[in-house]
């Protein structure tokens, strides 16, 4: 059973770029949730992603969007990058259904200078 | 946003103690789910809980429901070194959607 794989595992870009984040799910899930985790806090839902249509948002602004493929792999888009933006970006995986537990990838570590 | 407050915010213990961390709300939650996160790593899956008053073991660790549905405690038996990690409880209230809501983390340390 593969595990969610995310990408790249580490990256600086400056204030004002876009960025794109990448993650596989796990085998067999095909719901994808992204979080943003600053550092000493817990993960911050962002949204979520089924059937390749957004199924759920957080308090984040519309700069930050996503997409999901056929396969279940997913994206998170971030535009016009602010310093705060600078946190471990995690994806999760899951089978379909409201309350299925989420599997975790290490995660993206974006630098914003 | 919900809150879901850890308690404790850190712990250090000697190894061989057993440990017992809570997560509170305000809000009545439909599942909690209990993760432990090392550094540089994401978050692991320790336990999942449906209903409340359900009692639930992986090994040395045990987490239960709370009877009010507004929080979750989890035990850990006989710590060992490789228990250090941070702790999250996590939280789905169906009412309000798909998202999960994590606490605020609690900080082990094992002193060998």
């Amino acid at each position: 059973e593969t595990g969610v794989t995310q990408s790249p595992t580490h990256l600086i870009k400056t204030r004002g770029q876009q960025v794109t984040l990448r993650c596989s799910s796990q085998s067999g899930h095909n719901t994808v949730s992204w979080y943003q985790q600053a550092l000493g806090q817990g993960p911050q839902f962002i949204f979520q992603y089924y059937r390749e249509e957004e199924n759920g948002r957080g308090n984040f602004p519309p700069r930050f969007s996503g997409l999901q493929f056929p396969n279940y792999s997913s994206e998170l888009n971030v535009n016009a990058l602010e310093l705060d933006d600078s946190a471990l970006y995690l994806c999760a995986s899951s089978w379909s259904g409201r309350n299925q537990p989420q599997h975790f990838g290490d995660g993206t570590r974006l630098s914003i200078l | 946003g919900q809150q879901l407050n850890q308690s404790p915010q850190s712990m250090f213990i000697q190894e061989g103690e057993d440990v017992s961390m809570n997560c509170t709300s305000s809000s009545i939650f439909n599942t909690w789910l209990w993760y432990k996160q090392d550094p540089g790593e994401g978050p692991v899956l320790l336990i999942a809980l449906y209903k409340a008053g359900e009692l639930t073991s992986n090994g040395r660790l045990t987490a239960q429901f709370g009877i009010t549905r507004k929080d979750s405690f989890l035990n850990i038996s006989a710590s060992i070194p490789s228990d250090v990690g941070i702790y999250f409880c996590a939280g789905l209230r169906l009412i309000t959607g798909n998202q999960f809501y994590f606490g605020t983390g609690t900080s082990l340390t094992v002193i060998p």
